[in-house]
């Protein structure tokens, strides 16, 4: 199995400002991906992070409001931009390993409140 | 990627009965996870059932799996007071695609102590 780190575990954010998250996998993963969830929902996946290029993003979700980075196979950062209280939400990282399984595992989450 | 659905929504059970909830999905998969969420938690991943599978154990879990009904059961035995939580199943991920999986609503059990 994959352990993920996500920091921060919770933060408190102004309106207006920014937050990056950042998820350290402790083995190298194929693909890693980051989800939100909202108060009360389930998980919606947001992007997936692509190392060395450019996150692929669902619908509905834009990089300029939610950047991403993947610089390697450990490690990815997701960034909340221009904060709004609608944004706050539990941010979840999960890696699959392509390995012939294909569990997908997940990081303990970063619940950011906005106010 | 595909959604599963879980069924019932919500579920309330004393400490000690069984409790059992379902997923479908809508096409055909190669395998199904289950994960678990405690309030305000990340996922953990309880077991992963393969097509050729009809049953898979893992502890106090049973986890059936119907492909001819694309349908999925998750049995907890026992349950335990610490087994509060919301519980989701997820069809695959392809493995090589950019691709994440996909979630329902989940099933949030209740145990009564």
């Amino acid at each position: 199995s994959a352990v993920i780190s996500q920091k921060p575990s919770r933060d408190i954010c102004q309106r207006g400002t920014s937050l990056t998250i950042q998820c350290q996998v402790d083995s190298q993963v194929t693909m890693m991906f980051w989800y939100r969830q909202q108060p009360g929902q389930s998980l919606t996946l947001i992007a997936t992070a692509n190392q060395g290029s450019e996150a692929t993003y669902e619908s509905g979700f834009v990089i300029d409001k939610f950047p991403i980075s993947r610089p390697n196979l450990t490690f990815s950062t997701l960034t909340v931009s221009n904060m709004s209280p609608e944004d706050s939400s539990i941010y979840l990282c999960s890696v699959g390993t392509g390995s012939a399984g294909n569990t997908i595992y997940f990081g303990e989450g970063s619940w950011l409140t906005v106010v | 990627s595909q959604q599963g659905e879980e069924d019932p929504q919500a579920l309330s059970i004393q400490e000690g009965e069984n409790a059992t909830m379902n997923c479908s999905y809508k096409t055909s998969i190669n395998n199904l996870q289950w994960y678990r969420q405690n309030s305000g938690r990340g996922l953990v991943h309880l077991i992963l059932i393969r097509s050729n599978e009809r049953e898979k154990h893992s502890g106090r879990l049973r986890v059936t799996l119907d492909t001819s009904k694309k349908s999925s059961s998750l049995l907890i035995t026992a349950s335990r007071a610490a087994d509060t939580a919301s519980y989701f199943c997820a069809p695959p991920w392809s493995g090589g695609g950019a691709d994440g999986l996909t979630f329902g609503k989940g099933t949030h059990l209740i145990i009564q102590p």
